[in-house]
Order: C-alpha cells, then sequence, then structure tokens
C-alpha cells in the first residue's frame, strides 16, 4: 500500500517562516506530481498546487503565488511547502496527495493521500 | 464560491439510497473528468470514484457514479451508518489551470 508521510503539527505566531513536508515512496517520487490541498477549520477542499519531483512542472494557485512556495528533495524523496511569513488565515489542515493525470497530463485524481499536516497560527 | 455545486447536506435511511450532485460548466466537468472522495469526521480525503465513473478495488459497489455534460452525480446505495461522511467532487478547471472541489455534501443516514 502506498503511503505518503506528511510531517507533524506546527504552532507558529504570524510573521514566522513555515515548512511542511509530504515523504513518498522512491518509486511514486520518480512517476508522480505531488499535490497540496487545504482545510481551514469547518471549510471544504481548496487545491494549492502542484509539483513534479523532476522540476518538469511547479503550477501553484494564483492567489498564492508570492507567499507561498512548493520545492522537492530528490536525495530524500520529499516535497516540502513553504512559507516565508504566514498568517492567521494559514491556520488549516493541510494534506499532500499523489496526483494522476489525464492522457494531456492534467489533473485526473488524488490517491493516495497524506495523513494531513495541522498549521495552527496565532496572532 | 466554489465553481462546482453540491447539496450542502443529503440524508435517507440505513439501507436506502442517496444521490448527490455536482453541477459545474463546460470549462471544467464538461471537459475533463470527475473524482470524488469521501471524508469521515476527523480523517483525510479517501478517493471514492476516479474518471468519471471508476471504482477503486478497496472500494464497495454500493458506491457509484455518472457524468453527464456538466455534471456529475454520486449514488450510495445500502447506505450504511459507517457511510456518514462529506463527499467532494473535484475536477480540472481549464480557464484557470487549477484543480476545482465541490463544496461538500454531509450525507447523513437516519
Amino acid at each position: 500500500e502506498v503511503q505518503l508521510v506528511q510531517s507533524g503539527a506546527e504552532v507558529k505566531k504570524s510573521g514566522e517562516s513555515l515548512r511542511i513536508s509530504c515523504k513518498a515512496p522512491a518509486d511514486t517520487f520518480a512517476s508522480f506530481r505531488i499535490s497540496w490541498v487545504r482545510q481551514r477549520p469547518g471549510q471544504g477542499l481548496e487545491w494549492l498546487g502542484t509539483i513534479d519531483p523532476s522540476g518538469s512542472y511547479n503550477n501553484l494557485r494564483p492567489s498564492l503565488r508570492g507567499s507561498v512556495t512548493m520545492s522537492v528533495d530528490k536525495s530524500i524523496n520529499t516535497v516540502y511547502l513553504e512559507w516565508t511569513s504566514v498568517k492567521s488565515s494559514d491556520t488549516a489542515m493541510y494534506f499532500c496527495a499523489r496526483t494522476h493525470l489525464t492522457y494531456y497530463e492534467l489533473f485526473n485524481w488524488f490517491d493516495p493521500w497524506g495523513q494531513g499536516t495541522q498549521v495552527t497560527v496565532s496572532s | 464560491q466554489s465553481m462546482l455545486t453540491q447539496p450542502p447536506s443529503v440524508s435517507a435511511a440505513s439501507g436506502q439510497k442517496v444521490t448527490i450532485s455536482c453541477s459545474g460548466s463546460s470549462s471544467n466537468i464538461g471537459d475533463n473528468p470527475v473524482s470524488w472522495y469521501q471524508q469521515v469526521p476527523g480523517t483525510g480525503p479517501k478517493l471514492l470514484i476516479y474518471d468519471n465513473d471508476k471504482v477503486p478495488s478497496a472500494i464497495p459497489d454500493r458506491f457509484s457514479a455518472s457524468k453527464s455534460g456538466t455534471s456529475a452525480t454520486l449514488v450510495i446505495t445500502g447506505l450504511q451508518t459507517g457511510d456518514e461522511a462529506t463527499y467532494f467532487c473535484a475536477t480540472w478547471e481549464a480557464s484557470l489551470s487549477l484543480v476545482v472541489f465541490g463544496g461538500g455534501t454531509e450525507v447523513t443516514v437516519l
């Protein structure tokens, strides 16, 4: 069974930097893109971005560009989501997910999902 | 406001059937495959349906789905208390080059 393993819960103050991670099995890392999805308290799911570990694709939600970055460390099969300055509105559960594509390399489905990383930002 | 519209909640008695709709447009559902996810309270989402109507082997055949035009539908038959969860649809939004989710539908078993 393929598993994506995410880093543990984080508690930050507004303005602090933050990096959360998602580690995938080697074969997943070699063959699939990884996406990040956010769920704010009591809210639905929101796609944040998708990255190809090869470096060939990095698509971040337009509203997040400039405040969040996605990166990869191929040596340890890990994808990161990083903030230079978090805000209270970043308080949410963050999930990573293996991303399956259509023949035309567009999103098709997410499976499996990581267990989630709770991020809490206080002012 | 989500680009995919789902009813906020549906309910039915144990053993009955529920239908959850996901309404979009030509730039999302109309031209791209739909997937469905189940999220039990306190847990992460789980894939239920991919490629509009395909069911992963680990998912019971009580779950089925279809797509027609700019709408998709998830059907759960033989409803069980373990099916109480929130269900989300998702697809690609071509006009914005991003993935969109429906707002989610909470299923209650009476």
